[in-house]
């Protein structure tokens, strides 16, 4: 099946510092990529659609200007977090859709912490 | 607006009982509907998913799981658990909207200890 990677898996940032996350489809192209946020006990909140030679688009409630995301390649999507705060402390998470869109196949996930 | 939700919190069952999960959606359009499963320390797999035709579909290991549009339901069974389903299950919908945009909601996710 198809395989989506994260990197990095973990990170520990000081607080005011930017972190970039990378999303990678490994043996397919994603045109789109989603961006996922998981809060401890909580489900997956989905942050921004990445779309690769256009903007993201985001979803209500999310700054854009905080989560940066840049789809460089048809099989690479990323996201800074800027200025990063402890609040910003969660479980990263994305995917790419395969199989003509209908099907999601997930990373495993960035654990951002911020001191 | 879509969402997903989820009656189960926390489910515990002995081996070898029967489970279903509870899930319900809510939205006016068309629909694609999936349960993922993420294993302790693993990232979200595919369990099954529902797009059209027959309204009870087959995953994998054993799962399965009906629509039902009427109760806007997509409940997930399994006849007998098994130890190593142990997991945490997320239900989750696809909302086709105008533009063939679609997004993807997650109901709160549901997890299931099973005791040897």
């Amino acid at each position: 099946g198809a395989v989506v990677s994260q990197h990095p898996s973990r990170v520990i940032c000081k607080s005011g510092t930017s972190v970039k996350i990378e999303c990678r489809s490994l043996d397919f192209q994603a045109t789109t990529m989603f961006w996922y946020r998981q809060f401890p006990k909580q489900s997956l909140m989905l942050m921004a659609t990445s779309n690769e030679g256009s903007k993201a688009t985001y979803e209500q409630g999310v700054e854009k200007d905080k989560f940066l995301i840049n789809h460089a390649s048809l099989t690479l999507s990323t996201l800074t977090v800027t200025s990063a705060h402890p609040e910003d402390s969660s479980f990263y998470i994305c995917s790419a859709p395969w199989a003509g869109g209908e099907t999601q196949y997930f990373g495993p996930g960035t654990r951002l912490l911020v001191l | 607006a879509q969402s997903v939700s989820q009656h189960n919190h926390h489910v515990i069952l002995s081996e070898a009982a029967s489970l279903e999960l509870g899930c319900n959606y809510s939205y006016g359009g068309t629909v694609n509907l999936f349960w993922y499963v993420q294993y302790p320390g693993q990232h979200l797999q595919l369990l099954l998913k529902y797009f059209s035709g027959d309204p009870l579909v087959k995953g994998i290991k054993g799962f399965e799981a009906e629509f039902i549009k009427s109760k806007f339901s997509f409940n997930l069974r399994k006849p007998s658990v098994q130890w190593s389903d142990t997991a945490e299950y997320f239900c989750a919908v696809n909302g086709v909207f105008s533009g063939g945009y679609q997004k993807v909601t997650f109901g709160t996710g549901t997890k299931l200890q099973v005791i040897p």
